[in-house]
C-alpha cells in the first residue's frame, strides 16, 4: 500500500535559522497538502499542491512537489518561535499523512 | 461557525468497556474523516465517509465501527475499548473526497486501563 515518510522526524534549531522537512511517497500522487499542529492543538491545512514540479510560497515558507509526484518538501526561511510545532505532509492517491517533523525553536 | 466539534475532550475508559465519539460540522461539508495521533505516528485514518450515506475503511479500522448519522455528524464507536487504544482521536471535514482542505476538530484524549 502507500507509504508517506517524512524526515528528519524532530529538528530543533536557532531561531533565525532555516528549516526543511521532506516527505516521500513509495507511490505516485496525484496532489499533496501540508498541515501545522502546534503543541497541544488539530492539524491545519497550509497549502495544497498538485502540479509536477509546483512551488508556491506563502511569506517565509516555499513549498515544492517533486517533478516525479512522489516528493515534496518544505522549507522554512529564519524560523521565528512562532514556527514551533510539527509538520505533515498529506499524499493523496490513497489520502495517507506522513508521520511529521517536530520543530523546536533555541530562542 | 463552530467548524468541526468534538465531544468528549477527554475519557478515561477500562478495558472492555464501549463508548461513542461523536463528531460534527457545520460547513456543509460532503465528507468527514476520523483518525488517531499516537506518538512518533502521525495521523492514522481509521474510517471515512465520502458523503452522507457512504463509510469505508481506512488503516486502521480494526476495533471500531463508525455511523454517518446526516451531512453534519459522523460518530466513531468503540464496542469493547482496549488499552491499545488509548490515543488521541480527530474528526475532520472536507467539501469533498480529494484535493480539498480538510479541518480538523479539538480532538478527544482517550485513555483505556
Amino acid at each position: 500500500g502507500q507509504q508517506v515518510m517524512q524526515i528528519p522526524q524532530y529538528q530543533h534549531v536557532q531561531e533565525g535559522e532555516d528549516f526543511t522537512t521532506y516527505c516521500n511517497s513509495s507511490t505516485t500522487l496525484s496532489n499533496i497538502q501540508w498541515y501545522k499542529q502546534r503543541p497541544g492543538g488539530h492539524p491545519v491545512f497550509l497549502i495544497q499542491l498538485v502540479k509536477s514540479g509546483e512551488v508556491k510560497k506563502q511569506k517565509r515558507l516555499t513549498f515544492q512537489f517533486g517533478e516525479a509526484k512522489k516528493n515534496s518538501s518544505l522549507h522554512i526561511t529564519a524560523t521565528q518561535t512562532t514556527d514551533v510545532g510539527t509538520y505533515f505532509c498529506a499524499g493523496f492517491g490513497k489520502l495517507t499523512f506522513g508521520t511529521g517533523t517536530r520543530l523546536t525553536i533555541i530562542p | 461557525n463552530a467548524g468541526v466539534t468534538q465531544t468528549p475532550k477527554f475519557q478515561v475508559l477500562k478495558t472492555g468497556q464501549s463508548m461513542t465519539l461523536q463528531c460534527a460540522q457545520d460547513m456543509n461539508h460532503n465528507s468527514m474523516y476520523w483518525y488517531r495521533q499516537d506518538p512518533g505516528m502521525g495521523l492514522r485514518l481509521i474510517y471515512y465517509s465520502a458523503s452522507e450515506g457512504t463509510t469505508d475503511k481506512g488503516e486502521v479500522p480494526n476495533g471500531y465501527n463508525v455511523s454517518r448519522l446526516n451531512k453534519r455528524e459522523f460518530s466513531l464507536r468503540l464496542e469493547s475499548a482496549a488499552p491499545s487504544q488509548t490515543s488521541v482521536y480527530f474528526c475532520a471535514s472536507s467539501f469533498r473526497l480529494a484535493g480539498y482542505e480538510q479541518y480538523f476538530g479539538p480532538g478527544t484524549r482517550l485513555t483505556v486501563t
